[in-house]
């Protein structure tokens, strides 16, 4: 079975500092691991997955993420925040084996970007 | 591409009425999932189907609820009897099968905040 930890519920900034938010997961299985973001009233949007190769991975809105397999974790970062970037972040994992691709998300993370 | 769409966005209901959710998926994914979000938490996967059939169902998924999807277009959530413990967000996400079936990105919908009072 598969667990995700966002160690953090709440996080707040100021405008143009850096973030990160932190991910760990577990699994008796190899897994493939992203970070999605929810706006306010709106479905989710997928920001980065890792799936192989280069342990950073870069995705959009100028956010990136480094998986780090002896540490199991996934934190997700941003050099300088804009107050566009206050939503929920989310991390989840997919089994690699699996023929459906059910995601298994962690509790979220609420970002809000102070000016 | 008009993305995933769910029809209502928000649902007011008494407990014990019925509740039926539609999702109208981006037109060439085969692959249909429904997750739940209660608030707090992330998203719980309910159940997938691959075009028609479903394939796979949570133990979330009590058997107040029914989902199905008919010639493998729409899909359609059912709650019946709905107790306040269903309030929730439903989320739908669809995908396309092609290679490696696990590592293809699910597109949301918006969402059916469902209220039960």
């Amino acid at each position: 079975a598969q667990s995700v930890t966002q160690l953090d519920s709440q996080v707040p900034v100021f405008e143009e500092a850096p973030v990160e938010l932190r991910c760990n997961y577990s699994s008796s299985v190899s897994v493939y691991l992203f970070w999605y973001v929810q706006y306010p009233n709106q479905g989710l949007q997928l920001l980065l997955k890792y799936l192989s190769g280069s342990t950073l991975v870069k995705g959009i809105n100028g956010f990136e993420a480094e998986f780090n397999k002896s540490q199991t974790s996934f934190h997700l970062r941003k050099p300088s925040v804009h107050i566009s970037d206050t939503a929920e972040y989310f991390c989840a994992v997919v089994d690699r084996g699996s023929t459906l691709g059910r995601l298994y998300f962690g509790r979220g993370t609420q970002l809000t970007v102070w000016p | 591409d008009t993305g995933v769409s769910q029809d209502p966005r928000h649902k007011i209901t008494k407990r014990g009425q019925n509740v039926t959710f539609r999702c109208d998926p981006i037109s060439e994914h085969n692959r249909l999932y429904w997750y739940r979000q209660t608030l707090g938490q992330g998203p719980e996967f309910l159940t997938y189907f691959q075009n028609e059939a479903q394939l796979e169902k949570s133990r979330l998924l009590s058997d107040r609820f029914s989902a199905e999807r008919p010639k493998g277009s729409f899909s359609t959530l059912e709650i019946q009897r709905t107790e306040q413990g269903d309030s929730a967000m439903y989320l739908c996400a669809s995908s396309v099968a092609s290679g490696r079936v696990s590592v293809n990105e699910q597109f949301f919908g918006p969402g059916t905040r469902l209220t039960v009072l």
